[in-house]
């Protein structure tokens, strides 16, 4: 089974500063997805970024960038030029990209990290 | 974009009754949906897996009598909490699969379930 741990419960930065989330997993798997989510008190899921694990290419959108490091099982979360919206929880979550069986589709959450802005 | 629809938002109810949570997506058919559940400040746990037209694959530790999930269509799904009590108090959330292979999740908004 694919685990997924965040080992920073809380973070703060500076508005306009840069921050980073971190992120490992385990998998025995070769291919799957990885992403980020935000959940802002509105408890509403918002898909931040998304990485492709077969895609040596590091995923950017915007200010949020991941250093995917596949090898390491590592997959951090860059926030440039933070901003007071950018306050919320952030889930790292996993994906298997193979069809068929009771797994598929599912997302496995890490424990989340309460990003604080400060202004 | 595409849209999952969650209702209620927020339901408040008594110990022993049942609630019925619908999850609904608005513009694609998900053949498969998904059910989570949160605690305060604390990560989303699966509790299953709903197939339409087929019965839902729950999780080690969820109970198949307590949480009844049904798939009839290929827009809707529900998660009836029966005979609820206050450890039943959580945020629950749906997610629906969309494209062939599933690979585009969508998310409801939430439902908010205090059984007092």
């Amino acid at each position: 089974a694919q685990t997924v741990t965040q080992s920073q419960p809380e973070m703060s930065v500076q508005e306009a500063e840069t921050v980073t989330l971190s992120c490992t997993y385990d998998t025995s798997e070769s291919d799957y997805y990885l992403f980020w989510y935000k959940q802002p008190p509105s408890r509403q899921m918002i898909l931040v970024i998304r990485q492709e694990a077969y895609k040596q290419q590091n995923a950017t959108e915007n200010r949020f960038s991941v250093n995917f490091q596949k090898a390491a099982k590592s997959f951090s979360l860059k926030i440039s030029d933070s901003q007071l919206g950018d306050a919320a929880m952030y889930f790292c979550a996993y994906r298997t990209t193979s069809a068929g069986g009771t797994s598929y589709g599912k997302l496995t959450f890490g424990q989340g990290t309460i990003l604080t802005v400060h202004p | 974009g595409a849209v999952v629809s969650q209702h209620p938002s927020r339901v408040i109810c008594k110990s022993g009754t049942s609630v019925k949570i619908e999850c609904r997506s608005l513009d694609f058919q998900a053949t498969t949906m998904f059910w989570y559940r949160q605690f305060p400040k604390k990560s989303l746990m699966l509790m299953a897996t709903s197939n339409e037209g087929s019965k839902a694959t729950y999780e080690q530790g969820v109970e198949k009598d307590k949480f009844l999930i049904n798939h009839a269509s290929l827009t809707l799904s529900t998660l009836t909490v029966t005979s609820a009590h206050p450890e039943d108090s959580s945020f629950y959330i749906c997610s629906a699969s969309r494209g062939q292979g599933g690979e585009k999740l969508f998310f409801g908004s939430g439902t908010q379930l205090s059984v007092l």
